[in-house]
């Protein structure tokens, strides 16, 4: 049972544009919404998270926007950076439970 | 600096033929995990431990063990490797209050099967 799902599964963006990456949930008992960044041969690490009693959390160039009606979320990555190309995964906890969504390969071209 | 370090980083393994993997862990932290990830996909929670206490999540083969000696190291030991098991194997770590919060991930064990 996919309790998280992730879109796009790959994005392209030139530098200095906007990446954004959707994710929705379906179980109402989450209640931490983090993403995390992947680099090729290492592991996944945090990069922002959210709670559902706000609608957005911004942390530089990175922002969450949240949905609880919906119960979607998304990554936006302002002016992106070929630096930024990796793998980003989005996340739903109910503080017991951690649950991945499928990923996304995000590719920016200089 | 504390972290988490998984050996080796590659393993190659032969079908059928029993291969561990190892975490340890200087962040102190009472939660350990252990995951799945094969290619393009999500990360899938194998087990689990809170102290000692071992949690298997009900979908894991029995093929896939796990030990915690002590607080520091976690071991992934898969008893009859199938082609089927090739793949990125994560440790993480986390603090029992903070569980479900962040886990801190270690950089993982590609494991390849002949």
């Amino acid at each position: 049972q996919q309790q998280v799902k992730q879109s796009p599964q790959s994005l392209i963006v030139q530098k200095g544009g906007i990446s954004i990456i959707n994710c929705a949930y379906e179980n109402t008992a989450f209640d931490y919404f983090p993403w995390y960044q992947q680099f090729p041969g290492k592991g996944p690490a945090l990069l922002i998270a959210i709670r559902p009693d706000v609608s957005e959390k911004k942390e530089g160039r990175f922002t969450i926007s949240f949905n609880k009606s919906a119960k979607q979320f998304s990554l936006h990555i302002m002016d992106s950076q070929p630096g930024d190309s990796a793998t980003y995964f989005c996340a739903a906890s109910d503080r017991n439970d951690m649950r991945f969504g499928a990923g996304t390969r995000l590719t920016v071209k200089p | 600096d504390a972290m988490v370090i998984q050996n080796p980083r590659y393993q190659v393994t032969q079908f059928g033929k029993p291969v561990t993997l190892s975490c340890s862990q200087t962040l102190n932290h009472n939660v350990m995990y252990w995951y799945q990830q094969k290619s393009s996909q999500a990360p899938k929670l194998l087990f689990h431990y809170y102290d000692k206490d071992f949690n298997n999540e009900a979908d894991t083969p029995d093929n896939f063990q796990s030990r915690r000696p002590n607080t520091s190291f976690c071991f992934l030991d898969i008893r009859s490797p199938g082609l089927g098991d090739a793949a990125m194997y994560l440790c993480a770590t986390s603090t029992f209050r903070d569980r479900g919060l962040t886990q801190h991930f270690g950089d993982g064990t590609r494991l390849s099967i002949l």
